[in-house]
């Protein structure tokens, strides 16, 4: 399996304030996924950018991929208290889906 | 995307004591996972369960230790076995909808503290 990494480690911010945090990785994938995981709860799908693609939106959301650089951004923007959490990127690629390693992901602080 | 539920939503247990983790889907699924997240760390993959057949244990995991089934493609169990304070983690169970894209989703997380 294949790890993304996250950067950077922490990021605190105002509530309004977008927040942009990034992703790298070394080999090549099918696709990239963004996890979102509260304090204490489960992890929540985000969102899922293919190989082929460059740009994805879902709401206040929006996530680029650079394949030529092995990276991706995930963007929150007019960020909220309540999107304090911590998020993941997560490479899918080859035929060892469901067997994900995770990295240590960024801790996102909104404070209202 | 797929609905998973998991009981208990958290326990706290005794050491040398078992405790057995079940996880529903919505919908029939092939591929189902068991995580774990240990305090203060990241996702660590336990095991594949397989429907109809055994396990399969990536390394550092044991079937002694978390015996799993997968009676059929929508349920399965994970059972950590003779606890000690070290197994303290939440486990997650998680599925791939498989197509296009294999997207792949999380259970809410079992909260296991053990004293």
């Amino acid at each position: 399996s294949q790890q993304g990494e996250e950067d950077p480690q922490a990021l605190s911010i105002q509530e309004g304030e977008n927040a942009t945090m990034n992703c790298s990785y070394k080999t090549s994938i099918n696709n990239l996924q963004w996890y979102r995981q509260n304090s204490g709860r489960g992890l929540v799908h985000l969102i899922l950018i293919r190989s082929n693609e460059r740009e994805k939106h879902s709401g206040r959301l929006r996530v680029t991929l650079d394949t030529s650089k092995k990276s991706s951004s995930l963007l929150i923007t007019a960020s909220r208290a309540a999107d304090t959490a911590s998020y993941f990127c997560v490479i899918a690629g080859g035929t060892s889906y469901g067997k994900l390693t995770f990295g240590q992901g960024t801790i996102l602080t909104v404070h209202p | 995307s797929a609905v998973i539920s998991q009981k208990p939503s958290r326990d706290i247990c005794q050491r040398g004591t078992s405790l057995t983790i079940q996880c529903q889907v919505d919908s029939q699924v092939t591929m189902m996972f068991w995580y774990r997240q240990q305090p203060g760390q990241s996702l660590t993959l336990i095991a594949t369960a397989n429907q109809g057949s055994e396990a399969t244990y990536e390394s550092g995991f044991v079937i002694d230790k978390f015996p799993i089934s997968r009676p059929n493609l929508t349920f399965s169990t994970l059972t950590v076995s003779n606890m000690s304070p070290e197994d303290s983690s939440i486990y997650l169970c998680s599925v791939v909808r498989q197509g296009v894209d294999n997207e792949q989703f999380f259970g809410p997380g079992t909260r296991l503290t053990v004293l």
